[in-house]
């Protein structure tokens, strides 16, 4: 299958830092990459959408001004946590797809904020 | 009422039980069906993909897809300790293959030596 790749896999940052994660697909071009939020024994809550070129596409009750994405190219879409505060800790998980193809999801991305 | 609904379980099994998981779904919409495994702290990974209703193989893994009733199963045959995992339904949106997924709560198992 194919593969999509996240870095870091795991970040302690202080209060109030900006933190970027990244996520790539590696064997495949994706024009749709999504952003995942993951809480302990709890199903993924996806955040985002994030098109190639365009803005992202943000669930409700998600902060755009907090959690910036950006979908460069087709291989490579950011998530940056910005001023991040304690209760952002959490994993989050990019997923990537393409048409006729369905979604591979990321290792995940472990954020510890002190 | 959640879209999609999954038993969270947690469900415990003997080596070499038969598993059986399911979820319902309540939008008719939905035309694509997965099923993801969750190991602790990693990415879900892709297990099974269907489309149409009845049976899709694949190892020791059977996908069951009713339509009419909106229930999908994942049965695992010899299931082994490896098998240890959150199983999770998900269903993307828009009758597409790679629309945003809704995914179920999740199914915690755990498979016994």
């Amino acid at each position: 299958g194919a593969v999509v790749s996240q870095h870091p896999s795991r970040v302690i940052c202080k209060s109030g830092t900006s933190v970027k994660i990244e996520c790539r697909s590696l064997d495949f071009q994706a024009t749709t990459m999504f952003w995942y939020r993951q809480f302990p024994k709890k199903s993924l809550m996806l955040m985002a959408t994030s098109n190639e070129g365009s803005k992202a596409t943000y669930e409700q009750g998600v902060e755009k001004d907090k959690f910036l994405i950006n979908h460069a190219s087709l291989t490579l879409s950011t998530l940056t946590v910005t001023s991040a505060h304690p209760e952002d800790s959490s994993f989050y998980i990019c997923s990537a797809g393409d048409r006729g193809n369905t979604q591979y999801f990321g290792p995940g991305t472990r954020l510890t904020v002190l | 009422q959640k879209e999609v609904e999954q038993d969270p379980g947690p469900l415990s099994v003997p080596e070499g039980a038969i598993v059986s998981l399911n979820c319902t779904y309540s939008n008719s919409a939905f035309q694509y069906f997965m099923w993801y495994r969750q190991y602790s702290r990693k990415g879900p990974e892709l297990l099974m993909y269907t489309y149409s209703s009845g049976n899709k193989e694949d190892g020791r893994f059977t996908a069951q897809v009713d339509k009419s009733s909106k229930y999908i199963s994942l049965f695992i045959r010899d299931s082994q300790p490896s098998d240890s995992a959150t199983y999770l339904c998900a269903m993307p949106a828009g009758g597409t293959s790679y629309g945003k997924l809704t995914f179920g709560q999740g199914t915690i198992l755990t498979v016994h030596p």
